[in-house]
């Protein structure tokens, strides 16, 4: 099976553009969640859905950050407009159960200019 | 909600000398608690998880945990090191409220 697929691995971006960053999780896989790494906070859960459902969004930096799951294939988690401080490697993991191991995606590396 | 904190930030140790690296979490209940290792430029792969049963895990590539309920703890330790075992390891525990939390991550050198 193929594992967590995302896109784009890197982008680079001007302050004021809108972002889209994509994630296929593994088939089968009802719950998807969106982490946020940067050096200076570690790992932050930003956004989880069980079912394309969103559970706990609380993480969500601020109103400029939205997520969407259409379908249980695709996700996508969208920044409008972009800031400098929006610059890290953003991860899309997946898992199967209620409760279990994530597995990650390879991350898209954000940097905002 | 419950965390984690893993005290070093980071360790370096001599190839074939033994490791341990140190996790605490905070959760009211039982908890779910993981070891993740993530290479530069990777995602995070798993290296042990424990649920229930035996305190002591045996995970990939030697990796070894115990789970010490008295101390919240969830050490990860390895008798030998390898250089290929330089990387950021990160612990993580998870609960029934279906969401997980990472620690800051312990970053590992491994000297020749």
């Amino acid at each position: 099976d193929a594992g967590v697929i995302q896109s784009p691995r890197h982008e680079v971006t001007e302050m004021g553009q809108e972002v889209t960053l994509r994630c296929k999780p593994i088939s089968g896989h009802d719950y998807l969640f969106w982490y946020r790494q940067t050096m200076m906070r570690g790992l932050e859960l930003l956004i989880y859905f069980n079912n394309n459902v969103p559970i706990d969004d609380s993480g969500m930096p601020e109103d400029r950050f939205s997520a969407k799951m259409p379908n249980a294939s695709f996700s996508t988690l969208k920044i409008q407009p972009s800031e400098p401080r929006d610059s890290a490697v953003y991860f899309c993991a997946s898992r199967k159960k209620q409760v279990g191991e994530l597995f990650f995606g390879e991350g898209s590396r954000l940097t905002v200019l | 909600a419950q965390s984690v904190t893993q005290p070093d930030i980071h360790i370096t140790v001599s190839e074939g000398a033994s490791l341990e690296l140190r996790c605490n979490y905070s959760y009211g209940a039982t908890p779910y608690l993981f070891w993740y290792v993530q290479s530069p430029g990777q995602g995070l792969q798993l290296l042990l998880k424990y649920f229930s049963g035996d305190t002591l895990v045996q995970g990939i590539k030697g990796f070894e945990a115990e789970f010490k309920r008295s101390q919240s703890s969830f050490n990860l330790r390895k008798p030998s090191v390898h250089w290929s075992d330089a990387a950021e390891y990160f612990c993580a525990v998870g609960a029934r409220n279906n969401d997980m939390r990472f620690g800051a991550g312990t970053r590992l050198t491994v000297k020749p």
